[in-house]
């Protein structure tokens, strides 16, 4: 167990809905990074948040978006869903911004239908 | 577009042998180097890290780095069926000030009992 807790585990959302994920980074980390592992795909990089601002994001849309709260925690919102969203959303945590040590939660299964 | 490459396997071994996962990378200015584990349905696990040429041994687990090759390999010895399960290379993208990991597909490796 990492510490990293998200939630919903699994989601079921039609075209067209918005969803919303949350995370809790790992105690006294204080980064979190989104990531989408579609089915039988590697990781990619979505964005990062770091002291409440984004700090980096990778090619996704802006239908794409994300908070981190003063507590470190975080939700990743995805407005407009489309078919090609269904994957696994995991979200990491790590201390500093360049902090290679990453800490995955268990991820939220999300299908659109 | 910086890459990450990984023959998708499945690669099986049978109990006891030693299991060789290979990947390439297309980013020259990668610095840092990652191997997760991932079970069916969780998430990565970090194994291994490495950042200079050569080899990094732990317990049952050797990484190898060649920057000029832009390779790095992960060696298994003495496979156990528990470590069966997809193995994904990851490098750093030094681009920026985030600390974003771009991960290959993953290897399905399979130890037989």
């Amino acid at each position: 167990e990492t510490g990293v807790t998200q939630s919903p585990t699994h989601l079921i959302k039609t075209r067209g809905q918005q969803v919303t994920l949350r995370c809790s980074s790992q105690s006294g980390h204080n980064t979190v990074s989104w990531y989408q592992q579609a089915l039988g795909q590697g990781p990619q990089f979505i964005f990062q948040y770091y002291r409440e601002e984004e700090n980096g994001r990778g090619n996704f849309p802006p239908r794409f978006s994300g908070l981190q709260f003063p507590n470190y925690s975080s939700e990743l919102n995805v407005n407009a869903l489309e078919l090609d969203d269904s994957a696994l959303y995991l979200c990491a945590s790590s201390f500093g911004q360049t902090n290679e040590k990453l800490f995955f939660g268990s991820g939220t299964q999300l299908s659109v239908l | 577009q910086k890459e990450v490459e990984q023959n998708s396997g499945p690669l099986s071994v049978p109990e006891g042998a030693i299991a060789s996962l290979n990947c390439t990378y297309s980013d020259r200015v990668s610095q840092s180097f990652f191997w997760y584990r991932q079970y069916s349905g969780k998430s990565p696990e970090l194994i291994m890290s490495i950042y200079s040429n050569g080899d990094k041994e732990d317990g049952r687990f050797t990484a190898q780095l060649n920057k000029a090759s832009q390779y790095v390999s992960l060696l298994i010895r003495d496979s156990q069926p528990s470590d069966s399960a997809t193995y994904l290379c990851a490098a750093h993208d030094s681009g920026g000030s985030n600390y974003k990991l771009t991960f290959g597909k993953g290897t399905l490796l399979t130890v037989n009992p």
